[in-house]
This record gives C-alpha cells, sequence and structure tokens, in this order.
C-alpha cells in the first residue's frame, strides 16, 4: 500500500513555544489530507481536513489559529501547534488520500507532549 | 450523516478461539466500510475494506469481514487468534469525503 510518513514521532517542548508536524505522502500525491487528535484509551477525532492549495476545513470546536495547517503541496501537509499547553498534549495522527483512491493512508503518528 | 457504533470497548479470547469484533454503521449513501488496527503508539494499519462487490472481504492476518446491508454491520473475524493480535481496532465508514471512526476496540488474547 502506499506510504504515508509523518515526523516527528515525539516531541517535547516547552509551554508557550510552537511545534511543528509534518505529513508526507512518499509515493502518491495526497489531493486530501486529514489531521486527528487521539487522546488515551480513545478514537481519532477529526481536527482538519485539507486540500492540496486550498485553507483547511476545521471541525468544530477546533481553534484555527492555534492549530495552523498548510497543504502546500500534492506531498506535504504541516500541522504547526501555536503557543503550545500542556492540555494540548496528544496523539497527533495525519492520513492522507489521493486521487480516485477510497482509503485513506496513515502517518505513525506524533506524540506531543508541552511540559 | 455517517457513524460507527462497536460494541464491547475491550474483548478477550484466548488464543486460538475465535476473534469477533463487532461494528455496525450508518449512512446516508452507500458506504465504504473500513477495519483499522492500532499498536501503541503507531498509527493506524488498514486490515481490510468494502467498497462494492463481495460482500465478505478478506485482509491481513487472517483476518475477514462481511458487509451485511440488511443489519448494516460489518464485524470483523478471524477463526483463530494469535498473541500478535491484541492491539486496538477500529471500525470507519466513509462517505468518500471523510473517515468516521468508531471508539475503537481493545482486543486482548489470553495465552
Amino acid at each position: 500500500g502506499a506510504v504515508v510518513s509523518q515526523h516527528p514521532s515525539w516531541v517535547i517542548c516547552k509551554s508557550g513555544t510552537s511545534v511543528k508536524i509534518e505529513c508526507r505522502s512518499l509515493d502518491f500525491q495526497a489531493t486530501t489530507m486529514f489531521w486527528y487528535r487521539q487522546f488515551p484509551k480513545q478514537s481519532l477525532m477529526l481536527m482538519a481536513t485539507s486540500n492540496e492549495g486550498s485553507k483547511a476545513t476545521y471541525e468544530q470546536g477546533v481553534e484555527k489559529d492555534k492549530f495552523l495547517i498548510n497543504h502546500a503541496s500534492l506531498t506535504l501537509s504541516t500541522l504547526t501547534v501555536t503557543s503550545a499547553h500542556p492540555e494540548d498534549s496528544s496523539f497527533y495522527i495525519c492520513s492522507a488520500r489521493g486521487g480516485t483512491n477510497t482509503e485513506a493512508f496513515f502517518g505513525q503518528g506524533t506524540r506531543l507532549t508541552v511540559v | 450523516a455517517q457513524s460507527v457504533t462497536q460494541l464491547g470497548s475491550h474483548v478477550s479470547v484466548s488464543e486460538g478461539a475465535l476473534v469477533l469484533l463487532r461494528c455496525n454503521y450508518s449512512s446516508s449513501v452507500p458506504p465504504y466500510l473500513f477495519w483499522y488496527v492500532q499498536y501503541p503508539n503507531q498509527g493506524l494499519q488498514l486490515l481490510l475494506k468494502y467498497t462494492t462487490g463481495a460482500t465478505l472481504v478478506k485482509g491481513i492476518n487472517g483476518f475477514e469481514a462481511e458487509f451485511k446491508k440488511s443489519e448494516t454491520s460489518f464485524h470483523l473475524t478471524k477463526p483463530s487468534a494469535h498473541m500478535s493480535d491484541a492491539a486496538e481496532y477500529f471500525c470507519a465508514v466513509s462517505d468518500r469525503w471523510q473517515f468516521y471512526f468508531g471508539t475503537g476496540t481493545s482486543l486482548t488474547v489470553i495465552p
């Protein structure tokens, strides 16, 4: 299957700093990328959906100014957590879908810890 | 609107026993249905999917699932559980735009 690479796999940052997470589709063009947040022992919560070259569509309750999503190319999307706080600590997962693909391919996830 | 219900947040089976993880869905369009597996601190890996055609779909690692439209179900089964099957399993439905996930079922395999 197609490969989606997410980087970094884990990051620790100080409260008030910003963190960028990258999601790359390695062998296909990702026309749509999804960003999820997952709390321990819970399901994936969709944060936003982005199409290449256009602004991301955020789910209700997700702060656009805090979670900046950029999908500038068909192989790369980034999620920047701005002014991170301890409550932003979580597992963030991206997924990507290309063209007429019926399935989405998932990155390995990023464990963010804000101290 | 689309939604997924996974009955049983925790399932325990003995090694070698049948695995049955339940998934019911609702969808306003003909659904695409998926089962994903997640190991600790990792992303999701596709086990199998149903889009069209044969309602019994086979996936990786010996898993299979049957799409039953009349029951709006897509239950996941495996004839004989292996220790390596212990993980979190998510059922998902897609309306071709977004994916909607169930709350997950944690599978424990008892030696």
